[in-house]
């Protein structure tokens, strides 16, 4: 099993430059979560779907942030235009809905900078 | 909204000693409590959870307690090695709903530093 799968594991843009980071789920898992992770606010929940289909987005900070997913397997998280103060660990999670104990797998994260 | 408060924020142990880490919630309708270690450059790993209908649960050196009447659960490590140096995590499920998919509340984390 490889685990959830994030790329790229480090991004450096400058500011007003549009980034996209990408995460795959674990195969059969129907639920991904996207955090943003800082030392001033920890691991924040941003976004996160059901089945594909998004269930709650009320951590997403500003309209310049979206995320889709188009099919079970992908989904992105979009910044456009980036900011500094976006800088973070972004990290995507997946669970599986037979799973007994609702365990969320994370991946290795995307460490954005934007200068 | 809902919260989950984390104490301490760093605990220093020597090698061979327990450490204990608490947490609150403030969501009373809560019914699952995972932990996570995250070590260095890594994303959370869970290493250890409690249901609300359990009091307490053990795995090797590990402990987790959960008291539903005063909504707090605490980590509890014992016989202590390096290598359990990490931020831990703890949180809590947003309760009301028994999808698989329902959002975690995590604590701010704490860095646990095991000497030898």
């Amino acid at each position: 099993d490889a685990g959830v799968i994030q790329s790229p594991r480090h991004e450096v843009t400058e500011m007003g430059q549009e980034v996209t980071l990408r995460c795959k789920p674990i195969s059969g898992h129907n639920s991904l979560f996207w955090y943003r992770q800082t030392m001033m606010r920890g691991l924040e929940l941003l976004i996160y779907f059901n089945n594909n289909v998004p269930i709650d987005d009320s951590g997403m900070p500003e309209d310049r942030f979206s995320a889709k997913m188009p099919n079970a397997s992908f989904s992105t998280l979009k910044i456009q235009p980036s900011e500094p103060r976006d800088s973070a660990v972004y990290f995507c999670a997946s669970s599986h809905p037979g799973s007994p104990h609702y365990e969320q797998y994370f991946g290795p994260g995307t460490r954005l900078t934007v200068t | 909204g809902e919260n989950v408060e984390q104490h301490p924020s760093t605990l220093s142990v020597q090698e061979g000693d327990s450490a204990v880490i608490k947490c609150t919630y403030s969501d009373s309708a809560s019914n699952y409590f995972p932990w996570y270690k995250q070590e260095l450059g890594k994303g959370p790993q869970l290493i250890i959870d409690i249901r609300s209908n359990v009091g307490e649960k053990k795995d090797q050196r590990i402990a987790v307690t959960l008291n539903k009447t005063a909504k707090h659960f605490s980590l509890h490590i014992t016989e202590t090695q390096p290598e359990d140096s990490a931020v831990y995590f703890c949180a809590a499920r947003l309760g009301g709903s028994n999808q698989a998919g329902t959002a975690l509340i995590f604590g701010k984390g704490t860095t646990l530093s095991v000497s030898s």
